[in-house]
């Protein structure tokens, strides 16, 4: 599976939305973008996932370049609840490879 | 989505024994489950894979005679840790992933063991 690279840390103010930047520069072809989040000491929580279009669900928006090297989490409008570590993680979805494999992740912080 | 529930939620032994986790899939049949361990401060980390009915997988350097997994049914998967010692507290998760289409990955809670 491709490696992805997240900044370690962010700060958001509450009710502003939370850009979290991803980039997965040898992400191949059959290769799908996933995020999850992490709060503290609880089992990571499914979010998004794409290939390359954009994508929206309840929870955020996903945003994929053309060139499918990086992409965007975007929380619309950020609560205190949404401080957590963010992973992006890129997925393969074939039978044999198909397990998911967490990097550094990005550390958000949502203050009043 | 799904419903993943670990047994149980925090576990102290002593060193030298073995203790049990067990992952429960509650909604949808798991025919993949996984299992991970996550240090303070780090990220997940893989640990094995195991199919339904079939040996489990495990990452390089994972102890497969230390860390024991079943996967014994469709909605169950337990992690025996043997002979645990002190650097085997960890927060242990697990995940399991159906068959169907979407075959998303859901998340357990964890398990925080703590060996003493």
């Amino acid at each position: 599976d491709a490696k992805t690279t997240q900044p370690t840390s962010m700060d958001c103010a509450e009710g502003r939305a939370a850009n979290l930047p991803c980039n997965h520069s040898t992400i191949s072809g059959n290769e799908y973008v996933y995020w999850y989040r992490q709060i503290h000491s609880q089992g990571p929580q499914y979010i998004i996932h794409g290939l390359k279009n954009n994508e929206t669900n309840e929870m955020a928006s996903l945003i994929i370049t053309e060139d499918r090297k990086s992409s965007t989490l975007i929380l619309p409008h950020a609560t205190l609840r949404d401080t957590a570590v963010y992973y992006c993680i890129v997925r393969a979805r074939s039978y044999n490879t198909d397990k998911l494999i967490f990097g550094t992740g990005t550390r958000l912080q949502v203050f009043p | 989505g799904a419903v993943v529930s670990q047994h149980p939620s925090r576990v102290i032994c002593k060193s030298g024994t073995s203790v049990k986790i067990e992952c429960r899939s509650l909604d949808f049949q798991a025919t993949t489950m996984f299992w991970y361990r996550q240090f303070p401060k780090k990220s997940l980390m893989l640990m094995a894979t195991s199919n339904e009915g079939s040996k489990a997988t495990y990452e390089q350097g994972v102890e497969k005679d230390k860390f024991l997994i079943n996967h014994a049914s469709l909605t169950l998967s337990t992690l025996t840790v043997t002979s645990a010692h002190p650097e085997d507290s960890s927060f242990y998760i697990c995940s399991a992933r159906g068959s169907g289409d979407p075959n998303e990955q859901y998340f357990g809670p964890g398990t925080r063991l703590t060996v003493t």
